[in-house]
């Protein structure tokens, strides 16, 4: 059972474009919703985190966007890079104490051209 | 550096074998998470221990086993190896407490099984 399924699965974008990359969730218990950054041969990189009391979390050029009543969050990477380019992992995890594990979804592969 | 270490980087072995992985925390940190990542089934929680003990557990097979030790490092053992094992496997860490559920990932070990 996937419960965060993330799109697309594959990303192109022009430099100093917007890369938005979309989840959505099943579990309405889930109230911690990180994105990880992840370079080939790398460990994934917690790069900004959210939880369901904001709409909103923005930090440098990247921002999650939260809806509750739709179940999905999505992250918006201004001005991309190609730096950037990276594969991108949406989760989502249960805060209280013991339920800390996260279920990602299956990942987005992005590839910033100049 | 998330300040999580990992060894091996890499392992090569055949069917049948017994390997140990290794994974030190951030300083700090009590939770120890096991994730394993292939290309078929994605980023996967296996285990979470806590201080010691063991807090949750995923989809880990039964010839899978974990350990965190008193100075809070753990080691994640994988016995009668199958072709199938072959993943990059991380370790995560994170302090666990008032609902923080940040985890910060090790640079992983790449296990193959011949």
């Amino acid at each position: 059972q996937q419960q965060v399924k993330q799109s697309p699965q594959s990303l192109i974008v022009q430099k100093g474009g917007i890369s938005i990359i979309n989840c959505a969730y099943e579990n309405t218990a889930f109230d911690y919703f990180p994105w990880y950054q992840q370079f080939p041969g790398k460990g994934p990189a917690l790069l900004i985190a959210i939880r369901p009391d904001v709409s909103e979390k923005k930090e440098g050029r990247f921002t999650i966007s939260f809806n509750k009543s739709a179940k999905q969050f999505s992250l918006h990477i201004m001005d991309s890079q190609p730096g950037d380019s990276a594969t991108y992992f949406c989760a989502a995890s249960i805060g209280n104490f013991g339920n800390e594990k996260l279920t990602f979804g299956t990942g987005t592969r992005l590839t910033i051209i100049p | 550096d998330s300040g999580v270490t990992q060894t091996p980087k890499h392992l090569i072995t055949a069917t049948g074998q017994r390997v140990t992985l290794r994974c030190s925390p951030r300083s700090g940190d009590l939770s120890v998470y096991w994730y394993q990542q292939s290309l078929d089934q994605g980023l996967q929680f296996l285990i979470q221990y806590y201080n010691g003990e063991e807090r949750a557990k995923g989809n880990i097979l039964e010839r899978f086993s974990a350990q965190q030790f008193p100075d809070l490092h753990s080691e994640l053992n994988l016995s009668s190896l199958e072709l199938g094992d072959s993943a990059l496997y991380f370790c995560a860490s994170s302090h666990s407490s008032g609902g923080n559920n940040e985890q910060f990932f090790g640079p992983g070990t790449r296990l193959t099984v011949l």
